[in-house]
């Protein structure tokens, strides 16, 4: 079974603040990776996270908590474009990527 | 403009046939990735590729194939022994395996329908 979780689907208002979070558990860790997916397209990157801690890049950021197990990504000034699938996904000891089943995010007016 | 391709977008066959999608970079990367993608589940690793000529089995290698001839390209074929074939499918590459930060960057996605 996945030892990767995501809450399946967030609601939020425009112009808000939303946190989704991503809990995980693996012996081996390279690394933890949040992507966007718009409904039927690619997965896009949006940030990277190995060290402890917050980063921040414009409006998006992530953070890391190695020794829980724990990530989140926070975004700011909800925009109507910003609905979509939020997917987390941990680098494990082999480098491969361990995927979460992804967050939809649904952004109300 | 470099980037992955896919094609084609939307694809239909019948079952017991097989089928192979196309996925090309010109990112010059080393490794390439098949992906199956459905409903509620997060991405499973199908089959990848670290290096011409070398290829490995993903989670769910089971009823497919694959060949890597050439860099650039990373074809997938869908057998009649994969039992349950629909599914949206992506194909994806990064600069090489063995590093921490390895961003992979993904193609369109192909969305096999099995009739």
């Amino acid at each position: 079974g996945q030892n990767i979780d995501q809450p399946t689907e967030m609601t939020a208002t425009e112009g808000a603040i939303v946190q989704i979070n991503c809990t995980y558990q693996t012996s081996g860790f390279n690394g933890l990776f949040w992507y966007q997916q718009h409904a039927g397209e690619a997965p896009t990157f949006l940030s990277y996270n190995v060290l402890d801690g917050l980063e921040e890049k414009g409006r998006f950021s992530s953070f890391l908590s190695r020794s829980k197990g724990y990530s989140y990504l926070l975004l700011k000034e909800l925009q109507m474009k910003d609905s979509a699938s939020y997917l987390c996904a941990y680098m494990d000891s082999n480098y491969q990527l361990i995927w979460g089943a992804g967050t939809k995010l649904i952004i109300k007016p | 403009d470099g980037g992955i391709t896919q094609s084609p977008k939307y694809l239909f066959r019948k079952e017991g046939q097989n089928v192979t999608l196309s996925c090309e970079q010109n990112l010059n990367h080393d490794a390439m990735y098949w992906y199956r993608q459905d409903p509620g589940q997060g991405l499973r690793l199908i089959y990848y590729s670290q290096i011409v000529n070398d290829f490995q089995k993903g989670d769910i290698a089971e009823g497919y194939s694959v060949s890597r001839e050439k860099k650039e390209s990373f074809p997938l074929t869908v057998t009649s022994a994969q039992k349950n074939p629909t599914a949206f499918y992506l194909c994806a590459s990064s600069i090489g395996e063995g590093l921490a930060y390895n961003e992979q960057f993904f193609g369109p996605g192909t969305r096999l329908t099995v009739l």
